[in-house]
């Protein structure tokens, strides 16, 4: 597609629920990325792919946040027994090159009750 | 640790006048890129200009430029002939290795 599409716009869950949000990458780009906006408005980075292959996941809280892009399929961010705190617009991009622009999505909005 | 300070919370400039936004950074390398985004209510992120840290000239894109001060570690937007379309939440944004460092944003509020 000609842009980042990012499903759904919005999800509800309780605490203690699991979260699964989606990403279409530009065909074409290699790289994604996932960033996490909160309510003050700080980006924090969480992981990037190369393809389907993990190229940096510094930024990722490991014990409840998961995440894949497999050939063929939408990436995917999966959060195991969210928390309060995860809620938060995670904005997935993507981009040709390692560096350069980034392309982002409309951000998907997890709300956590 | 690379940074990114926006020291103004928020700006307010008259429809049609000049309005500059700042942005300070921190790194340690010697090549990267900066970028700054708008981000409107529908909270898009939309890139607005970008800047090769190697490229000593300032970049510009129609009303948008940037001031690149390498030196100093300062890129500021300047917002020429402002519209009301121009209000909303501007990011600046540091790239090194893979990732985006972003400042804290800046809101702009363009008057009529």
């Amino acid at each position: 597609g000609e842009e980042v599409a990012q499903t759904p716009k919005h999800l509800v869950r309780g605490e203690g629920q699991k979260a699964k949000l989606y990403c279409a990458p530009i065909k074409g780009h290699s790289y994604v990325f996932w960033y996490q906006q909160v309510l003050k408005n700080e980006f924090k980075f969480l992981i990037s792919f190369q393809n389907e292959n993990v190229f940096d996941e510094t930024g990722m809280p490991k014990e409840r946040f998961s995440a894949k892009c497999l050939p063929n399929s939408p990436c995917s961010l999966e959060i195991q027994a969210t928390k309060l705190e995860d809620s938060a617009v995670y904005f997935c991009a993507s981009s040709q090159g390692r560096t350069g622009e980034l392309f982002f999505g409309e951000g998907s909005r997890l709300t956590v009750l | 640790a690379q940074t990114v300070t926006q020291s103004q919370p928020e700006m307010s400039v008259q429809e049609a006048e000049t309005v500059t936004l700042s942005c300070t950074y921190d790194t340690s390398e010697s090549d990267y890129y900066l970028f700054w985004y708008k981000q409107p209510p529908s909270r898009q992120m939309i890139l607005v200009i970008r800047q090769e840290a190697y490229k000593q000239q300032n970049a510009t894109e129609n009303r948008f430029s940037v001031n690149f001060q390498k030196a100093a570690k300062s890129f500021s937007l300047k917002i020429s002939d402002s519209q009301l379309g121009d209000a909303a939440m501007y990011f600046c944004a540091l790239e090194y290795g893979n990732k985006l460092v972003f400042g804290a944003g800046t809101i702009l509020r363009v008057k009529s």
